[in-house]
C-alpha cells in the first residue's frame, strides 16, 4: 500500500463546476506539496503546506495533520485546469525526499 | 531566471544500450534530485544530490544506474545496459535548500526501451 493515496483517480467534470481531489497519506509528515502536470509537459508547483489552508487563485489546498488528510479544491473550473493532479509529502524521516501519490487526471469539459 | 533543464526531451534505445540523461538545475541550487515514473504507478524518489556529494542514493533500483553531479553544477543519470523495465520518465528537481523548501521540476525525460 502506497503511503500517499489520492482520490478519485479520475475526474471528469463541465466547464464552472467545484473540483475536489483528496489526498491521505500514512506517515508523520514535515510537508505536503500540491503539484500539477499538463499533458507532455514538466511538473508545476501548486501548493507546499504544513498546516490550515493556502489560495492561489482558483485553487485552494487544506491540509489537517491530526486526520493526515489534505484537499485540492479548484472553484469555477475550466478546460485549461484539465491535468494529472499529484499529492506528495515530506516525511519526518526521510530527510527532503518526496514520496509522491499516483495522480489524479482531471478532465474538464466546455 | 532559466528553470530546471533536461536533456534529452525523450530518448528511444534498444535493450542493453547506454543512455545518460542530463539534468542543469536552477543556478544557485545545491540540492538536486532525480525522481522516475514508470507506466502506470506513482512518481519514485531516485536519489538525492547536495552540491556533488549524494546525500542519499537508497531510490537507485540497481547497479544498473550511475548518477553523478561533478563539481556540483548539472547531473548525469547513466542507464547501463538499459532494460526493458527501464522505460519511463525521469524528472530532476532541484531546491535551494534541504528544509521546508520547494522543490523545481524539469520537463522530464522520456526513455523508452525497446
Amino acid at each position: 500500500k502506497n503511503e500517499v493515496e489520492q482520490s478519485p483517480q479520475n475526474l471528469t467534470a463541465q466547464e464552472g463546476e467545484f473540483i475536489t481531489i483528496n489526498c491521505s497519506y500514512s506517515v508523520g509528515i514535515s510537508a505536503l506539496h500540491w503539484l500539477q502536470q499538463h499533458p507532455g509537459g514538466g511538473i508545476v508547483s501548486l501548493f507546499m503546506l504544513s498546516s490550515g489552508k493556502k489560495k492561489h487563485g482558483r485553487l485552494i489546498a487544506t491540509i489537517n495533520i491530526q486526520e493526515k488528510h489534505s484537499s485540492l479544491h479548484i472553484t469555477a473550473s475550466h478546460p485549461r485546469d484539465s491535468a494529472v493532479y499529484i499529492c506528495a509529502v515530506r516525511s519526518e524521516t526521510s530527510g527532503s525526499r518526496l514520496t509522491f501519490g499516483e495522480g489524479t487526471q482531471l478532465t474538464v469539459n466546455p | 531566471e532559466a528553470g530546471v533543464t533536461q536533456f534529452p526531451s525523450h530518448s528511444v534505445i534498444e535493450k542493453g544500450q547506454t543512455v545518460t540523461l542530463r539534468c542543469d538545475p536552477i543556478s544557485g541550487h545545491d540540492n538536486l534530485y532525480w525522481y522516475r515514473r514508470v507506466m502506470g504507478k506513482e512518481i519514485k524518489f531516485l536519489l538525492h544530490f547536495v552540491k556533488e556529494s549524494k546525500q542519499d542514493e537508497s531510490g537507485m533500483p540497481n547497479n544498473r544506474f550511475l548518477a553523478e553531479r561533478t563539481g556540483g553544477t548539472y547531473s548525469t543519470l547513466k542507464v547501463q545496459p538499459a532494460e526493458l523495465e527501464d522505460s519511463g520518465v525521469y524528472f530532476c528537481a532541484s531546491s535551494q535548500d534541504i528544509g521546508g523548501v520547494e522543490q523545481f521540476f524539469g520537463p522530464g525525460t522520456r526513455l523508452t526501451v525497446l
